[in-house]
């Protein structure tokens, strides 16, 4: 339901290392699991989703995994570069969209 | 047409001030979406559509007042607000109203009241 844990909130990485970003959920019947980048001033964009029956989804630089017996999925951003910096937002999609408290995440050139 | 699109982009208004917020899509999606989004947080969820009928109001002050004329059409209606009030208005839709249905976002309205 209305329970998702997202951490960390700020996260500073060095250009062409790794980000992860986790978040935990509550409602045991939720089933898809989208994530949102926000650059500023922009709106949401879906950058990767995964589904409760399968584990890991990758696309390109970034992967997502799902643990659905411990309630929590990551984001894995690999190779960042500076247009990766923004919010990052998880969110629920059960009966509802509910959005994980976001991420701020800055790459140092 | 693959988009959500919103208008007008900024807005500023004041408390005593009527005016309204509009979002359109031309993708044949049956639900839509009103979130507020103030800086720094997640989108939260106010209002929700699903074939042109309110199907959920997240216990929005009545100063807000939302309307679906058609399918392709989702209007806020705002007035008396407060300063409080000031943030991003994100219209969203997707296919159906259903669990696991990716939701599409328009760019938003930035609202600010005085």
């Amino acid at each position: 339901g209305e329970n998702v844990e997202q951490h960390p909130s700020t996260l500073s990485v060095q250009e062409g290392d790794s980000a992860v970003i986790k978040c935990t959920y509550s409602d045991s019947a939720s089933n898809y699991f989208p994530w949102y980048k926000q650059e500023l001033g922009k709106r949401p964009q879906l950058i990767i989703d995964i589904r409760s029956n399968v584990g890991e989804k990758k696309d390109q630089r970034i992967a997502v995994t799902l643990n659905k017996t411990a309630k929590h999925f990551s984001l894995h951003i690999t190779e960042t570069q500076p247009e990766d910096s923004a919010v990052y937002f998880c969110a629920e999609g059960g009966n509802q969209f509910y959005f994980g408290t976001g991420t701020s995440l800055t790459v140092i050139p | 047409d693959t988009e959500v699109t919103q208008t007008p982009k900024h807005l500023v208004m004041g408390m005593t001030n009527k005016k309204s917020l509009k979002c359109e899509q031309h993708m044949g999606h049956r639900a839509m979406y009103w979130y507020k989004q103030k800086a720094k947080k997640p989108p939260e969820l106010m209002f929700v559509y699903s074939y042109e009928k309110l199907s959920i109001n997240e216990s929005v002050p009545s100063r807000f007042s939302p309307e679906c004329p058609n399918s392709s059409l989702l209007n806020l209606h705002l007035h008396a607000l407060q300063p409080e009030d000031s943030a991003l208005y994100l219209c969203a839709s997707s296919l159906v109203r259903a669990v696991g249905i990716e939701q599409y976002f328009g760019p938003g309205t930035r609202l600010t009241v005085t």
